[in-house]
């Protein structure tokens, strides 16, 4: 297959706690790209993280990479309802000359008022 | 900024029909874009990459003449489904890279839900 993994498929939480969502992958990257999708929309970048990273921070989000355990974590802080979404990791593999994006399977948040 | 765009949002076709559908970077220029589909509940899975000027790379598995990809410009790619039958409904979503050095950044359009009757 040549999606990665994501863990947990789906996730429910209340407002203002936080989400972490897990991504493991297969091959090695030149970097790691987390994506957010509502419901029947397009993808919205959210972060990009390269090899020779090992944590990132945008807002609320925060982002970690361990490249020799090949995944990655999102972290959201202090989460609110418009944040429920369907989150996506996508890497970017060495090979292929940087071109493709490969998707993990997702995670469903869902976040409670 | 970087926007694609893709039309139509939505299309509902007969079975045997044929489908095109247009992706197109709005406020920059894209050598490569790239075609998804995903089912419900899934992820997208890359279909094919669109270059410009010359011929598309299919993914293992995705069939060239049953999805015909043209890349004329610089700004639009089509991805045409060719006699669609009920299995290929689905939500087909593109996407345009953008190079800021060695990243390769996408830009993804909106989607567009195909339901083939």
């Amino acid at each position: 297959s040549q999606q990665g993994e994501e863990d947990p498929q789906a996730l429910s939480i209340q407002e203002g706690e936080n989400a972490t969502m897990n991504c493991s992958y297969k091959t090695s990257i030149n970097n790691l790209q987390w994506y957010r999708q509502n419901s029947g929309r397009g993808l919205v970048h959210l972060i990009l993280i390269r090899s020779n990273e090992r944590e990132k921070h945008s807002g609320r989000l925060r982002v970690t990479l361990d490249t020799s355990k090949k995944s990655s974590s999102l972290l959201i802080t202090a989460s609110r309802a418009a944040d429920t979404a369907s989150y996506f990791c996508a890497t970017a593999p060495l090979s292929g000359g940087y071109n493709k994006l490969i998707f993990g399977a997702g995670t469903r948040l869902a976040v409670h008022p | 900024g970087a926007v694609v765009s893709q039309h139509p949002s939505w299309v509902i076709c007969k079975s045997g029909t044929s489908v095109k559908i247009e992706c197109r970077s709005l406020d920059f220029q894209a050598t490569t874009m790239f075609w998804y589909r995903q089912f419900p509940k899934q992820s997208l899975m890359l279909m094919a990459t669109s270059n410009e000027g010359s011929k598309a790379t299919y993914e293992q598995g995705v069939e060239k003449d049953k999805f015909l990809i043209n890349h004329a410009s610089l700004t639009l790619s089509t991805l045409t489904v060719t006699s669609a039958h009920p299995e290929d409904s689905s939500f087909y979503i593109c996407s345009a890279r953008k190079l800021a050095g060695d990243i390769n950044e996408q830009f993804f359009g909106p989607g567009t839900r195909l339901t083939v009757l």
